[in-house]
């Protein structure tokens, strides 16, 4: 049981380059959440989804895009990376509906330069 | 929106001293967790409130909700180096699924 994984753990991108990070999770959870972790900002959510094939905005979605085609898999898009999207950024998921933790990755750390 | 605001934004202990971290919410929480994070890695799942009142312990921290559920407290009794890490809370923000965690406290234990 793998938990909550995501690839890569470390990247490195230009300006204006494309890449996606891919979250997947072994535990059957409905819910699937991208965050960005920042010096002094904490966690902020990114995008989340609450089952396969939906997607929802959380507090800072601009710049970054997000699909859920498998219930196990949860990508997060940058389609033209900005130095100001260098940041760790964490990849959770929880059961679904109702009072439960989130089970998070162990984070991916881009530079964008 | 809701906000929540921890403090003290850092704190430097020696070994076998009790601390206490408080989280307060802008608007009532709908569920309140704490988690801790080590540096450099993911967030672990300490406790989950939910009532008003609600107090909850696991070895040697305790985790309590205010009765009108907008602060909670996280206490660490005879802290030990083990203990030192970033610890940050986090809650449904009104009740939409779209989680909010505080700033964080960083933690650190002296030996």
């Amino acid at each position: 049981n793998a938990g909550v994984t995501q690839t890569p753990k470390f990247r490195v991108l230009k300006t204006g380059q494309s890449m996606t990070l891919l979250c997947a999770q072994d535990m059957n959870h409905e819910y699937m959440y991208w965050y960005r972790q920042d010096p002094g900002m904490g966690l902020r959510l990114i995008h989340y989804s609450v089952g396969e094939g939906t997607t929802a905005k959380g507090e800072v979605p601009d710049g970054y895009n997000v699909s859920r085609l498998k219930k196990q898999n949860f990508l997060l898009g940058l389609e033209s990376a900005a130095p100001s999207q260098t940041s760790v950024y964490f990849c959770a998921s929880s059961y679904g509906e109702g009072y439960n933790e989130q089970f998070f990755g162990p984070g991916t750390r881009l530079t964008v330069l | 929106s809701q906000e929540l605001e921890q403090s003290p934004q850092s704190l430097i202990v020696q070994e076998g001293k009790n601390l206490t971290i408080n989280c307060t919410s802008s608007k009532t929480l709908y569920g309140l967790y704490w988690y801790k994070q080590k540096y450099g890695e993911g967030l672990i799942f300490l406790m989950m409130l939910q009532k008003g009142g609600e107090e909850k312990s696991h070895e040697k921290i305790t985790a309590k909700l205010d009765e009108k559920k907008q602060q909670s407290s996280l206490h660490i009794t005879a802290s030990q180096p083990s203990h030192a890490g970033i610890y940050l809370c986090g809650a449904d923000n009104s009740g939409t699924y779209k989680y909010i965690f505080g700033t964080g406290t960083r933690l650190k234990v002296l030996a």
